[in-house]
């Protein structure tokens, strides 16, 4: 079945640029989303890209796409404390319900 | 709008005890989607619905669990009898078409002793 990997920590110093990366399988894929999950609450949809899109930015949000490689990324300009939190990568094709990566925890270190 | 609504948000309880989980849906959405999450094996589907009819429950852990959407504002998840292993944070979702991003509530975080 489809599948999305993500790699599980990532820790960055504030006011520099984190990426998060974002593999998936299903090559059908329509939308690719990101979400983003704070302590204690559920997921917040943060951004999204067509799939016949290879960017999109969104203020201090890049997301590129790679449909040849099957690769996302989410690159967060400036990145601040309030940025801590799980981002999860998705991905959906055809009438099946979205697929979750694990997540990615990001760490902001002041 | 207020957004997807669960309820409770807390819930311990004992092994053994039925646990019944709610949720309200955003208005004019019309597939919901049960999921749970674990340090362990992350976010997982449970079920869905469209349209208040179940599409697929194939990620129902067993038959203790149960879902039910009377109509298109409110659905339960049920576990019977609920085992220590179920302890998770269990999120309602809902959408307004298949491929439509998923609005997600706040979740229940379930604690079973």
């Amino acid at each position: 079945g489809e599948d999305v990997e993500q790699s599980l920590f990532l820790s960055v110093r504030e006011g520099d640029s984190s990426v998060i990366n974002c593999t998936y399988t299903d090559s059908s894929s329509t939308y690719l989303y990101w979400y983003k999950q704070e302590p204690g609450a559920g997921l917040q949809l943060l951004t999204y890209i067509f799939s016949n899109m290879d960017m999109k930015q969104d203020q201090r949000l890049t997301v590129l796409l790679n449909k040849k490689d099957k690769h996302l990324s989410l690159r967060i300009a400036d990145t601040q404390t309030g940025d801590s939190a799980i981002y999860f990568c998705a991905e959906v094709s055809g009438n099946t319900p979205l697929v979750f990566g694990k997540g990615t925890r990001l760490s902001v270190i002041a | 709008d207020a957004g997807v609504i669960q309820s409770p948000r807390h819930e311990v309880t004992e092994m053994g005890q039925e646990v019944t989980l709610r949720c309200k849906p955003i208005s004019g959405h019309d597939y919901l989607f049960w999921y749970r999450q674990t340090m362990m094996r992350g976010l997982e589907l449970l079920i869905y619905f469209n349209n208040n009819v179940p599409i697929d429950d194939s990620g129902m852990p067993e038959d203790r669990f149960s879902a039910k959407m009377p109509n298109a504002s409110f659905s339960t998840l049920k576990i019977q009898p609920s085992e220590p292993r179920d302890s998770a944070v269990y999120f309602c979702a809902s959408s307004g078409g298949s491929s439509a991003p998923l609005h997600f509530g706040n979740g229940t975080r379930l604690t079973v002793t």
